[in-house]
């Protein structure tokens, strides 16, 4: 079983809809959870950061980390084209300078 | 500010040749990581530098080297091109300053693309 588990995709939806991307993790002592997103052709970028858990709210992104189910999700709500992109859940257990583990990522398309 | 930037952009090489790709951070970060991304697979670690004069081998080190240069520059090098080494390589890096919120938060460069012929 690897470590992070997320749904490839590809996911499309109607502009304006409400959006759920989750993962699933197998590591209770993860403590840190990231969303990227990636735009096609670009490197990711920091989309959402949170410690242990509970909901973040930011925008139109809203990201909840379940610990006790080890389940990450990000909602997008009124959902736009150029939320289309590519978005990996990512975690570690410190604070420090340790690499990220990754899941594979959802490819996500919001149709006009 | 340029972040992260990554050269080349783009290479084309022929199986058996070598090649560096160049990367270099300017948030003055401790930390910095190469990644290869394939289609289906999401993001490999290949070698991570996790401060200055250290590196350690991550998921799939194997045909790559690297070199911790200094502070602000990590280099991937492939000595002998294989067609399974066509990808896009991203390099990262993380640490705890002024401009970035948590030490291991991590920030990406656009990106290499390889393709082995």
């Amino acid at each position: 079983q690897k470590e992070v588990e997320q749904d490839p995709g590809p996911l499309s939806v109607p502009e304006g809809a409400i959006v759920s991307l989750n993962c699933t993790y197998s590591n209770s002592a993860f403590q840190y959870f990231m969303w990227y997103r990636q735009y096609s052709r670009k490197g990711p970028e920091l989309l959402m950061y949170t410690y242990s858990s509970g909901n973040k709210e930011d925008g139109r992104f809203t990201a909840q980390v379940d610990k006790s189910s080890k389940y990450i999700s990000l909602f997008i709500r009124d959902s736009q084209p150029s939320d289309s992109a590519t978005y990996l859940c990512a975690m570690n257990l410190h604070s420090g300078n340790t690499p990220l583990v990754f899941g594979k990522g959802t490819r996500l398309s919001v149709i006009a | 500010n340029a972040g992260v930037t990554q050269t080349p952009k783009f290479q084309v090489l022929k199986t058996g040749q070598s090649m560096t790709l160049q990367c270099a951070q300017d948030m003055n970060h401790n930390s910095m990581y190469w990644y290869r991304q394939d289609p289906g697979m999401g993001l490999r670690l290949i070698y991570y530098s996790a401060s200055e004069g250290t590196t350690d081998k991550g998921e799939v080190p194997n045909g790559y080297n690297v070199s911790r240069l200094n502070k602000r520059e990590f280099s991937l090098r492939l000595e002998s091109a294989a067609p399974s080494q066509t990808s896009v390589y991203f390099c990262a890096s993380s640490g705890l300053t002024v401009a970035t919120i948590a030490k291991n938060i991590q920030y990406f460069g656009a990106g290499t693309r390889l393709s082995v012929l």
